[in-house]
């Protein structure tokens, strides 16, 4: 049972480039979110799902935009890089009811 | 909005001493904590969780408590091993959000000393 898994784990990007952010499940959970965890801060979200074609926004969606077409994945699109949002990204999912996240190992992004 | 805060940056306990990780949070509607460890280089990994119409909550090595009067939940890990050092995060989730947000403090730097 893989959990959560995201791609790639390291990536450098120039200023204006675009990538995406994969992340897929194996738990059938409904509910998948992503984080970005500055140096030494807690994480702090940029978007989530409830469910496939459910998406909304988190508490530092700019700059981000995400899609939900399968329960399993949840990328995550930069279309412009800037350098703010060097950081490192974490996809999570959860089942129904009070349960906790389960966590992806993380994308460390740099933009330069 | 309201967010959940760490008493301690850093904490540096002996090989086998317990540890006592503590968090405030402040908002009185939150109904579930969590704790994560996070290791170098690795995503937040699940230790323990606790609702609100609870006290404390035991697990391997682990316990929680849960003071809703002072708003204040604490880790306590027994005979720390240096397997244990990573940074902790507790997390709170607020009742009625419907998605299960979870907002995270900033993190406690637990290191061992062999």
């Amino acid at each position: 049972n893989a959990g959560v898994t995201q791609t790639p784990k390291f990536r450098i990007l120039k200023i204006g480039q675009s990538m995406t952010l994969q992340c897929t499940q194996d738990m059938n959970h409904n509910y998948m979110y992503w984080y970005r965890q500055d140096p030494g801060m807690g994480l702090k979200l940029i978007y989530y799902s409830v469910g496939a074609g459910i998406t909304d926004k988190g508490e530092v969606p700019n700059g981000y935009n995400v899609s939900r077409s399968t329960t399993e994945d949840f990328p995550l699109r930069l279309e412009l890089a800037a350098p703010s949002q060097t950081s490192v990204y974490f996809c999570a999912s959860r089942g129904l009811g009070n349960q906790p996240q389960h966590f992806g190992d993380g994308t460390r992004l740099s933009i330069l | 909005g309201e967010s959940v805060g760490l008493h301690l940056p850093t904490l540096s306990v002996q090989e086998g001493d317990n540890s006592i990780i503590n968090c405030a949070y402040s908002n009185s509607a939150s109904d579930y904590f969590i704790w994560y460890k996070q290791e170098s280089g690795k995503g937040p990994q699940f230790i323990i969780d606790i609702r609100s119409n609870m006290d404390k909550r035991q697990g391997q090595r682990v316990t929680v408590l849960l003071n809703k009067t002072v708003k204040h939940l604490s880790l306590q890990i027994a005979a720390t091993q240096p397997g244990d050092s990573a940074v902790y995060f507790c997390a709170d989730n607020q009742s009625g959000a419907g998605s299960y947000q979870l907002t995270f403090g900033k993190g406690t730097k637990l290191s061992v000393i062999p």
